[in-house]
């Protein structure tokens, strides 16, 4: 149980192009969901907490509107880089909380941005 | 906010020795503290966590140890395999936002068989 899944796994675009990721919870319902950043070799860095039906709330010094985040339901939360640009490629991780404490993390994304 | 640093940032062990890796954190409010595995390019996989109100836990071959007064927690390794090779992160939690917690820098294991 608790699987969370991402889509796409890795993703190649311009610069100046949009990309949505998706995080889904496969075998439950997610009240909250988290987006991380990771560089290589570094660790995670949160970016945003997001629960369904609210506005996400973001991190100090993760842009709001260079990063939209949806959380439509309690299964779907969606991360889009806007007019991405190449300091933008990092790998993007979702994590989804069951209800108690435990983040169940998500494959990752790998965006590289031309 | 929440300040979680951690050492070593590369460990290498022998197969079979023990492996310790610990992390501090900075608010006396966090109440939880999670271990977790991840392998290259894969995702952070739950390994053991402990609350605030325990002070040991152990799961095989992996334990965790919290002290609250000095505001440090560890994580030990014992006959280490070298499938244990990975990169290990604590984290804790931000005070009274149970959810929401931030990860230590990571340590690279490398178990030498």
């Amino acid at each position: 149980g608790a699987v969370v899944s991402q889509h796409p796994s890795w993703v190649i675009c311009k610069s100046g192009t949009s990309v949505k990721i998706e995080c889904r919870s496969l075998d439950f319902q997610a009240t909250t969901m988290f987006w991380y950043r990771q560089f290589p070799k570094q660790s995670l860095m949160l970016m945003a907490t997001s629960n369904e039906g609210s506005k996400a709330t973001y991190e100090q010094g993760v842009e709001k509107d260079k990063f939209l985040i949806n959380h439509a339901s309690l299964t779907l939360s969606t991360l889009t880089v806007t007019s991405a640009h190449p300091e933008d490629s990092s790998f993007y991780i979702c994590s989804a909380i069951q209800g108690g404490d435990t983040q169940y993390f998500g494959p990752g994304t790998r965006l590289t941005v031309l | 906010g929440e300040n979680v640093e951690q050492h070593p940032s590369t460990l290498s062990v022998q197969e079979g020795d023990s492996a310790v890796i610990k992390c501090t954190y900075s608010d006396s409010a966090s109440n939880y503290f999670p271990w977790y595995k991840q392998e290259l390019g894969k995702r952070p996989q739950l390994i053991i966590d402990i609350r605030s109100n325990v002070g040991e836990k152990k799961d095989q071959r992996i334990a965790v140890t919290l002290n609250k007064t000095a505001k440090h927690f560890s994580l030990h390794i014992t006959e280490t395999q070298p499938e244990d090779s990975a990169v290990y992160f604590c984290a804790a939690t931000l005070g009274s936002n149970f959810n929401k917690f931030y990860f230590g820098s990571g340590t690279k294991l490398n178990v030498k068989p």
